[in-house]
C-alpha cells in the first residue's frame, strides 16, 4: 500500500516562530488533507489539498503531485497551534481508494 | 450545519464484553469510514460505507464489524473485548468517496480493563 512519511516528528518553537512540516507520500494520489489533532483529540480538517497552494490564515500548504509531497507551513505561532499535525492520503480508483492513510504525524509544541 | 456526531464519547468495558459505537456523518453525506488511533499503531483504517454496503475493509479481525442505515448513520460493532482495544474510534464523513475532504468526529475513547 501507499507510504506516508512525515518530517520532522517532533518541533519545539518559540512563540512567534515560523515552522514548514513535510509530507512524502508513496505513490499517486487523488486526496491529500492536512488535519490538526489537539489534545483532547479532536481531528480538524486543515487543508484538502492534492494538488497546488492554499492558505487559510497563518497557516498555508503546497502539494506538488509529480514529486509526491506536500509543505504545511505556520507563520507567527501560537501556544493554541500545540498538538499533532497528520497528513493523510488516498490512491487513486483501486484498492485503497476509500480509506485515508495517514502519516505518523508531527507533535508541534509552541512556548511562550 | 451539524458536524460529525460520534456517540457515546468514553466508554469502558471489560475483556470479553461488547461494545457498538455510533456515528451520524454531516448532512447530505453519504459515505462513512471508521479508524482506530492508539498510541503504537497510529490513525488505521477500519472499514467505509457507502449505501449501507461496505465499500472496503482494512485488516482487522472479524471481531471489528460495522453496518451503515438508510440515513447514512453508522455503527461499528466491536465483539469480544481485548485489552488492545483500548483506543480513540474515529468516524468520518464525506459526500462520496475517499477522494473528497473527510470531515472527523469527536471520537469515542474506548478503555477496557
Amino acid at each position: 500500500g501507499i507510504q506516508v512519511e512525515q518530517s520532522p516528528p517532533d518541533l519545539i518553537l518559540q512563540e512567534g516562530a515560523n515552522s514548514t512540516l513535510r509530507c512524502n507520500f508513496s505513490d499517486s494520489v487523488n486526496n491529500l488533507q492536512w488535519f490538526h489533532q489537539n489534545p483532547w483529540g479532536q481531528l480538524i480538517n486543515l487543508f484538502y489539498i492534492p494538488s497546488g497552494t492554499k492558505q487559510n490564515g497563518r497557516l498555508s500548504a503546497t502539494t506538488v503531485a509529480t514529486e509526491r509531497y506536500s509543505l504545511l507551513y505556520i507563520s507567527s505561532s501560537q501556544t493554541t497551534d500545540s498538538g499533532v499535525y497528520f497528513c493523510a492520503v488516498s490512491t487513486h480508483p483501486g484498492a485503497g481508494s476509500y480509506q485515508l492513510t495517514f502519516g505518523k504525524g508531527t507533535k508541534l509544541s509552541v512556548i511562550p | 450545519k451539524a458536524g460529525v456526531t460520534q456517540t457515546p464519547r468514553y466508554l469502558i468495558k471489560t475483556r470479553g464484553q461488547q461494545v457498538t459505537l455510533s456515528c451520524s456523518p454531516i448532512s447530505g453525506h453519504r459515505s462513512v469510514s471508521w479508524y482506530q488511533q492508539t498510541p503504537g499503531q497510529g490513525l488505521q483504517f477500519l472499514f467505509e460505507y457507502f449505501s449501507e454496503t461496505q465499500r472496503n475493509k482494512g485488516n482487522f479481525p472479524g471481531r471489528f464489524s460495522g453496518r451503515q442505515f438508510s440515513n447514512s448513520r453508522s455503527e461499528m460493532n466491536v465483539s469480544t473485548l481485548e485489552l488492545g482495544d483500548s483506543a480513540l474510534y474515529l468516524c468520518a464523513s464525506s459526500l462520496l468517496s475517499g477522494s473528497q475532504p473527510q470531515h472527523f468526529g469527536d471520537g469515542t475513547r474506548l478503555s477496557i480493563l
